[in-house]
């Protein structure tokens, strides 16, 4: 039972355009949503996380929106860069719990 | 400070074999988390250890136990290894406590084969 899915398992994007990544989840009960950057031989970095009760979170180029009614959360990057270049998970969890429920991820490419 | 660290990197081992990965946490940190990622898969939850305790346990067998010791790091044992153990093992630390804000910090895994 995949309860955080992101469908994409690669996007390619222009540098300098925005990339857009998505994720979503069937776990009502799911209170608190991050996202992670990994790359290759290391482990995944924190990069923005939603509460709940917020409907979008910002910080930098990075914008997290949250549509609550959908389950559907997106990660914006604006504008993208080549050393965003990475696979990007989306995770969520519950209660504070810190046992984190993650999707399978996607590889964003950025070209020059 | 120093960030959560883990060993050994690789290693490999034959079904039925037995293995022991280990982490350190960061400083200050009281929880760690261990995740299973298979390949071209998201992280998997396998349990959680907040100050020597098992506090929550993922979908996964009894064979895979933990440690956490009194500086907090922590092991992961597996018994009785099957060939879809083979897998990147993460461990994750935190500060713990029901906060929603409480980072958790990844070390860069222990990548396991299973011939």
């Amino acid at each position: 039972d995949q309860q955080v899915k992101q469908n994409s398992p690669s996007l390619s994007v222009q540098e300098g355009r925005i990339s857009i990544l998505n994720c979503d989840y069937t776990n009502s009960m799911f209170d608190y949503f991050l996202w992670y950057k990994k790359y290759p031989a290391e482990g995944p970095t924190f990069l923005i996380s939603i509460s709940s009760i917020k409907d979008k979170n910002e910080d930098g180029r990075f914008t997290v929106f949250l549509n609550k009614s959908a389950k559907h959360l997106s990660l914006h990057i604006v504008p993208s860069q080549p050393g965003d270049s990475a696979v990007y998970f989306c995770a969520a969890e519950r209660g504070g719990a810190q046992k984190l429920v993650f999707g399978q991820g996607t590889r964003l490419t950025i070209n020059p | 400070e120093t960030g959560v660290t883990q060993s050994p990197t690789h290693l490999i081992k034959t079904r039925g074999q037995q293995v022991t990965l280990r982490c350190s946490s960061q400083s200050g940190h009281n929880t760690v988390s261990w995740y299973q990622q298979a390949l071209g898969q998201g992280p998997q939850f396998i349990f959680q250890y907040y100050r020597e305790e098992e506090n929550g346990r993922g979908n996964f067998p009894p064979r895979f136990s933990g440690l956490q010791f009194p500086n907090y790091s922590s092991e992961l044992n597996v018994n009785a290894l099957e060939l879809d153990d083979s897998a990147l093992y993460l461990c994750a630390s935190s500060s713990g406590g029901a906060h929603l804000t409480n980072e958790q910090f990844f070390g860069p895994g222990t990548r396991l084969t299973v011939l």
